[in-house]
């Protein structure tokens, strides 16, 4: 199974600041065929369900802000939420669908400073 | 709108099992699959299986076989997940959540059942 290790576990971030997660995967998730990276971010707020923000390491979702994005490429990704607002304290979350199982990272909590 | 609403809590004891139902609705269900993700207390995600809503092929994880059966009946677009012989450590919210393939970027998610398994 592929790995998915997230850092930091939490971050404590100013509103309006920048908040940034990194994720890596033990195996590359990174297709030869299509060249497209198997990554998506999950956002899980307290007493809901996930929410999947981005697919395909940087493709945000329809109605996701334009202050979440995705980068990276092969086993190193990063979510970044370019200026934190109040509703965007979370549990976040990092999957791999490049082969199954599809596994996540352990999540890293972001909370406002 | 597109969304899967899943049954309610269910308390069971251990040994016994629990069948946990998902309707999905705003979509055409036989043109995706269903998977099912649990998430302990206080825990990550992990994917327990997933379904094809027009073939029935499953893909379970190997930690879970002979112990987890899902199926679906497209006739009501619901999809369901029968866990056997409980323990505590499956005390859980129990995730339904749509995906082309057993392996996907998970776009819609239920709203969670929780089991608790306790004697």
């Amino acid at each position: 199974d592929i790995v998915m290790t997230q850092s930091p576990d939490s971050l404590a971030v100013s509103l309006g600041e920048r908040a940034t997660i990194n994720c890596k995967s033990s195996q590359s998730v990174l297709s030869r065929s299509n060249n497209k990276n198997y990554v998506a971010w999950h956002q899980q707020k307290p007493g809901q369900p996930p929410k999947l923000l981005i697919r395909w390491a940087s493709t945000r979702e329809s109605g996701v802000p334009d202050r979440f994005s995705g980068s990276g490429s092969g086993t190193d990704f990063t979510l970044t939420i370019s200026s934190l607002q109040a509703e965007d304290v979370a549990v976040y979350y990092c999957q791999q669908y490049y082969s199954t199982p599809p596994t996540f990272g352990q999540g890293t909590k972001v909370e406002i400073k | 709108q597109v969304q899967l609403v899943q049954s309610g809590a269910e308390v069971k004891k251990p040994g016994a099992s629990v069948k946990v139902s998902c309707k999905a609705s705003g979509y055409t269900f036989t043109k995706n699959g269903i998977a099912w993700v649990r998430q302990a207390p206080g825990q990550g995600l992990q994917w327990m299986g997933w379904i094809s809503a027009s073939s029935g092929v499953t893909n379970y994880a190997q930690n879970l076989q002979g112990r987890v059966t899902m199926t679906t009946d497209t006739s009501t677009s619901t999809a369901y997940m029968d866990l056997r012989s409980l323990r505590s450590d499956d005390t859980a919210v129990y995730y339904c959540a749509r995906g082309f393939y057993s392996a996907d970027a998970f776009d819609i998610w239920g709203q969670g059942t929780m089991v608790t398994v306790s004697s």
